[in-house]
């Protein structure tokens, strides 16, 4: 299994253009989770989906971050119009169905700067 | 709402030593109780899980962590840690009804050799 997988690893992008963060969760996983990791703030859920439905968005910051899982097999995070502050690792995750004493599996991340 | 504390936020260590990272929740109802590892420039991964049973849970590289449910805590040990332990260590929880999983601070420790 290929695990998690993000794209782009790294996004260097100039404040004010929209940015998007690729996520491809482990085949037959039904939960998908966006976190952000900052070194003020820590680790921080974002959104998370049960079988393609948002289920809780608040965590989202703002307006400016919005999500969609079209399909099991794919999701996006994305920031329009980006800003210096939104830099972090953004890290997607995945969890099979059958309860919530599984774990989440973590893909690489996506090292994003905004200058 | 859920919450975990974990106590330090730095950790120096020498190769040999034993390790204990605290960790404290606070929720009110029945917990799954996990702990993640984050290698340097790597992805989370996860150390150990408790959800029910033995206390005690046994996890890879040698870790293992004990629940004590009246401490509300969930601590992380190793007997002897390597230089390759340096990383940063997340306790996690949520709700055995939930899905949200609810981080601590992390605490970041590093091995001297």
């Amino acid at each position: 299994d290929a695990g998690v997988i993000q794209s782009p690893r790294h996004e260097v992008t100039e404040m004010g253009q929209e940015v998007t963060l690729r996520c491809k969760p482990i085949s037959g996983h039904n939960s998908l989770f966006w976190y952000r990791q900052t070194m003020m703030r820590g680790l921080e859920l974002l959104i998370y989906f049960n079988n393609n439905v948002p289920i809780d968005d608040s965590g989202m910051p703002e307006d400016r971050f919005s999500a969609k899982m079209p399909n099991a097999s794919f999701s996006t995070l994305k920031i329009q119009p980006s800003e210096p502050r939104d830099s972090a690792v953004y890290f997607c995750a995945s969890r099979p169905s059958g309860g919530s004493s599984y774990e989440q599996y973590f893909g690489p991340g996506t090292r994003l700067t905004v200058t | 709402a859920q919450s975990v504390s974990q106590h330090n936020h730095h950790v120096i260590l020498s190769e040999a030593a034993s390790l204990e990272l605290g960790c404290n929740y606070s929720y009110g109802g029945t917990v799954n109780l996990f702990w993640y590892v984050q290698y340097p420039g790597q992805h989370l991964q996860l150390l150990l899980k408790y959800f029910s049973g033995d206390p005690l849970v046994k996890g890879i590289k040698g870790f293992e962590a004990e629940f004590i449910k009246s401490k509300f805590s969930f601590n992380l040990r190793k007997p002897s840690v390597q230089w390759s332990d340096t990383a940063e260590y997340f306790c996690a929880v949520n709700g055995v009804s939930g899905n949200k999983l609810v981080f601590g601070a992390g605490t970041i420790l590093r091995v001297k050799s």
